[in-house]
């Protein structure tokens, strides 16, 4: 089964300052991986996914994340946060190739930007 | 743009009702999924359908129950409200049933039950 630990439930950065959010997958196949970002009110919007092609992943607004495989881990960074960055994170992950099922999510991070 | 539409941002209903919760995708996708999410327990996965009239189970689908008539269409129901189920409930849509489709979402409803 696929499962997915996001390492702090929340983190505070300021702005300009390097954002990192942790995500650590288990997955007894290879997997494809995800983030989503969840701002105030509104549904998860995609930033950026890993499906096993190159292993550092470049998305939406700045963010990428690089897949390890030797550390079973897929962290989100951005070089200099922006107050808009604020939200809530989700690391999620499936099967890679060998099956259809459904995104497991983590717990989800909150990100606060301090001006 | 794929646009996924929950029909309700907020709801408020009382105890023991029957609750429909509607969805609505516009771009022919094939599957779609209801979660619900709690803070500090992220989203978890209610029932999924990959196809009309076919429905699976996800982690907690005790005292829900979904419909897919149509293809565009997935609505879930609460059969007997209870207070444990106060939620934001999320729907979202993914084009087919290959791992690397990423899911669109709704905006969500936020449903207390009183």
């Amino acid at each position: 089964a696929q499962s997915v630990t996001q390492l702090g439930s929340h983190v505070s950065v300021s702005e300009g300052a390097l954002v990192l959010l942790r995500c650590n997958y288990s997955s007894s196949v290879p997997p494809y991986l995800f983030w989503y970002v969840q701002y105030p009110n509104q549904g998860l919007q995609l930033l950026l996914k890993y499906t096993s092609a190159a292993t550092l992943v470049k998305g939406i607004n700045g963010f990428e994340a690089e897949f390890k495989k030797s550390e079973t881990s897929f962290h989100l960074t951005k070089p200099s946060a922006h107050m808009s960055d604020a939200a809530e994170y989700f690391c999620a992950v499936t099967k890679g190739p060998s099956g259809n099922t459904p995104l497991v999510f983590g717990k989800g991070t909150r990100l606060s930007v301090i001006a | 743009d794929v646009k996924v539409t929950q029909s309700s941002r907020y709801l408020v209903k009382r105890t023991g009702e029957k609750v429909f919760l509607e969805c609505v995708q516009d771009m022919d996708h094939e599957n779609m999924f209801w979660y619900r999410q709690d803070p500090g327990l992220g989203l978890r996965l209610i029932y999924f359908s990959y196809d009309v009239k076919m429905k699976e189970k996800g982690d907690i689908p005790e005292g829900y129950s979904v419909s897919r008539e149509k293809k565009e269409r997935f609505s879930l129901i609460l059969e007997s409200a209870s207070t444990n189920q106060t939620s934001m409930y999320l729907c979202a849509s993914s084009r087919t049933r290959a791992s690397n489709q990423p899911q669109h979402f709704g905006d969500g409803t936020r449903l207390s039950i009183l």
